[in-house]
């Protein structure tokens, strides 16, 4: 059983599209993540959402909106795509105990030609 | 803010030991976590430290120094599966959601 899952698994578009990606985690966390590694493998932080609230907004451009329609659900949805958003995407969820530690999703494969 | 350090690669052979080290400077502190990524797949966590020491899970084991912002995480009996890129990850004291800050991760390569 997949604990993390996103779709699509690759996306292939072209400049100036809109996309959405989607994630849903059946671990019954209530926080969720969003991630970008870039092509040197640095992975980033950009939004997190606590039981359908925003807790943290990283510096992204608001061309990039979280949506959480329920504490299972995290969708990205990206708009006027550029070249420099190719990049990896990982969704992720946190667990509730002390350590509070966080797994992540199969990531999306995001590239803007 | 925070900075993480770690190695770019390294190269170990099948069999040996191996230690890769993490040393970050950050305005709080409260837990340091070890990942591992397999090229092409997501970032799996290895280990959590948030106390002063040495923590063993099989093979892998973790050790962190609060006091010298350093922290290692090593690697007995290599296999070739190990051969992935290691991540470490700060988690600050504030900061709320559990924001973690991660090195850009260290590419170790298992030879024969």
């Amino acid at each position: 059983d997949t604990a993390v899952s996103q779709t699509p698994k690759y996306l292939v578009t072209q400049m100036g599209n809109d996309k959405s990606i989607k994630c849903e985690q059946n671990l019954g966390h209530d926080t969720m993540y969003w991630y970008k590694q870039d092509s040197k493998k640095f992975l980033k932080i950009m939004f997190s959402y606590n039981n359908k609230e925003l807790i943290i907004n990283e510096t992204v451009p608001n061309r990039f909106s979280p949506k959480s329609p329920d504490k299972a659900h995290l969708n990205l949805h990206i708009n006027s795509l550029e070249l420099g958003d190719s990049a990896v995407y990982f969704c992720a969820s946190r667990t509730d105990t002390y350590q509070e530690t966080q797994y992540f999703g199969p990531g999306t494969r995001l590239l803007v030609l | 803010g925070q900075n993480i350090d770690q190695p770019t690669e390294m190269t170990a052979t099948e069999g040996a030991i191996v230690q890769i080290n993490c040393t970050y400077q950050t305005s709080g502190f409260n837990g340091l976590f070890w990942y591992q990524q397999h090229a092409g797949e997501a970032p799996t966590f290895l280990s959590y430290n948030v106390l002063d020491g040495l923590e063993e899970k099989g093979r892998f084991s973790s050790f962190l120094s609060r006091s010298k912002g350093y922290s290692y995480l090593l690697l007995k009996e290599l296999q070739m599966k190990d051969s992935a890129s290691y991540l470490c990850a700060v988690r600050p004291l504030t900061g709320g959601g559990n924001k973690l800050t991660f090195g850009t991760g260290t590419q170790l390569k298992v030879e024969l």
